[in-house]
């Protein structure tokens, strides 16, 4: 059983283009989490996404982001006109689903994908 | 608000044990995790704890949590140079996401 797969590991990007970032869930796994981190910091929720649909969306900016989770294939964050504040790693998660609160329901990370944008 | 705070940095001797820290906010919380990033890598689970409990203990982690202060610790008992990496508090917040502390890099020196 494969875990997270998040593609590509490595992104450099110019000022200005777009950046898509590809996250495949682990099999059976139907909800999916994006964080970003910054150098020297933490992990940042960013994005909650079930199958085709956004959930939770309160820690994305409001302009130039966008995710999406297609009830085929991975689930994609795209940065449009990157920046150089853009640069970071961002890191999508796993689960089977969101749980209850007295329900332990385990988020699995993938590797991350670096973007440096130049 | 929710807020995970971690200090930054801890050093210790091979063999000796760790303690890495962490208070958070959110009382409501039910789940406490501790993560372990190495470098360049993702985050790996080493351990959680529920909200009821006051200790819990998983080979060489041991974790404690007050929650009258709102105060989570992580214990490495003889620590080995391959425990050298960042550790990440996190709190589990609204539809399962994780609010993270800004981590602690612990380096282990002979």
């Amino acid at each position: 059983n494969a875990g997270v797969m998040q593609n590509p590991r490595h992104l450099v990007r110019r000022r200005g283009q777009e950046a898509r970032l590809r996250c495949s869930p682990m099999k059976g796994h139907s909800h999916v989490y994006w964080y970003r981190q910054l150098p020297e910091e933490g992990l940042k929720f960013m994005v909650y996404l079930q199958k085709e649909n956004i959930i939770d969306e309160s820690g994305m900016p409001k302009e130039r982001f966008s995710a999406e989770f297609p009830k085929e294939g991975p689930s994609i964050l795209r940065i449009q006109q990157v920046v150089r504040g853009d640069s970071a790693a961002y890191f999508c998660a796993s689960s089977r689903g969101a749980g209850d609160r007295t329900l332990n329901t385990e988020a699995f990370f993938g590797q991350g994908t670096r973007l440096t944008v130049v | 608000g929710e807020d995970v705070e971690q200090s930054l940095f801890l050093s210790v001797r091979e063999g000796d044990s760790s303690v890495i820290n962490c208070t958070y906010t959110d009382s409501s919380s039910t789940y406490l995790y501790w993560y372990k990033q190495e470098p360049g890598a993702g985050l790996q689970l080493l351990t959680y704890i529920f909200s009821n409990m006051d200790m819990k203990q998983d080979q060489r982690l041991t974790v404690l949590l007050n929650k009258k202060d709102k105060h989570l610790s992580l214990r490495i008992a003889d620590t080995q140079t391959g425990d050298s990496a960042i550790y990440f508090c996190a709190e589990r917040g609204s539809y399962n996401k994780l609010i993270f502390g800004a981590g602690t890099r612990l380096a282990v020196h002979p």
